[in-house]
């Protein structure tokens, strides 16, 4: 397994640009969710998704949007990228069920709006 | 879920001795988990305390939950200087997502 993968690892961006970051896991897990992590900062979440076709907004969701429409996928847009964007960004996946809690991290995504 | 919030935020010790980091938490909980992150790296899971336990053990770790307090201790017995990275709690409180985490414990542990 390759457990949960992110794309691109590093991107640079110019204030007002689109993109896309993608995670993907291949454990077969319900729960996916994003995170952002600015220096000497803990995470904060963004949005996450308890299943296909399900999404919820967390603690930061402005200016990003996700859907989920397979198991597998869960890709975090930037509208209009912003200097505030700037940041480290985590996807995470875990089961939802049988007491399975524990979430499942990415290697990260480092995003720069210039 | 419940957000995690760690003390200390910031932690140095010397190798061979024990580092304590403590969480809080505002509601009730089903469940408690501790992570670590290294330096530009993605979290990792350590370990997931229940509501009704009260002490975990694994390997050099133990974590205890006291729910009457909303707190919970995460203890690394005999350190080493690989133990270095921040540690995050996070709680959860129902099956619907949600886990939100603190800003954590930056632990250093000098050779």
């Amino acid at each position: 397994n390759a457990g949960v993968t992110q794309t691109p690892k590093f991107q640079v961006l110019k204030t007002g640009q689109s993109m896309t970051l993608q995670c993907a896991q291949d454990m077969n897990h319900e729960y996916m969710s994003w995170y952002r992590q600015d220096p000497g900062m803990g995470l904060r979440l963004i949005h996450y998704s308890v299943g296909a076709g399900i999404t919820d907004q967390g603690e930061v969701p402005n200016g990003y949007n996700v859907s989920r429409s397979t198991t597998e996928d869960f890709p975090l847009r930037l509208l209009s990228a912003a200097p505030s964007q700037t940041s480290v960004y985590f996807c995470a996946s875990s089961y939802r069920t049988s007491g399975r809690w524990e979430l499942f991290f990415g290697e990260g995504s480092r995003l720069t709006v210039l | 879920s419940q957000q995690g919030e760690e003390d200390p935020q910031a932690l140095s010790i010397q190798e061979g001795e024990n580092a304590t980091m403590n969480c809080s938490y505002k509601t009730s909980i089903n469940n408690l988990q501790w992570y670590r992150q290294n330096s530009g790296r993605g979290l990792v899971h350590l370990i997931l305390i229940r509501s009704n336990e009260r002490e975990k053990h694994s390997g050099r770790l133990r974590v205890t939950l006291d729910t009457s307090k909303k707190s919970s201790s995460l203890l690394i017995t005999a350190s080493r200087a690989a133990d270095t990275a921040s540690y995050f709690c996070t709680g959860s409180s129902s099956n619907t997502g949600k886990l939100i985490f603190g800003q954590g414990t930056t632990l250093q542990v000098k050779p």
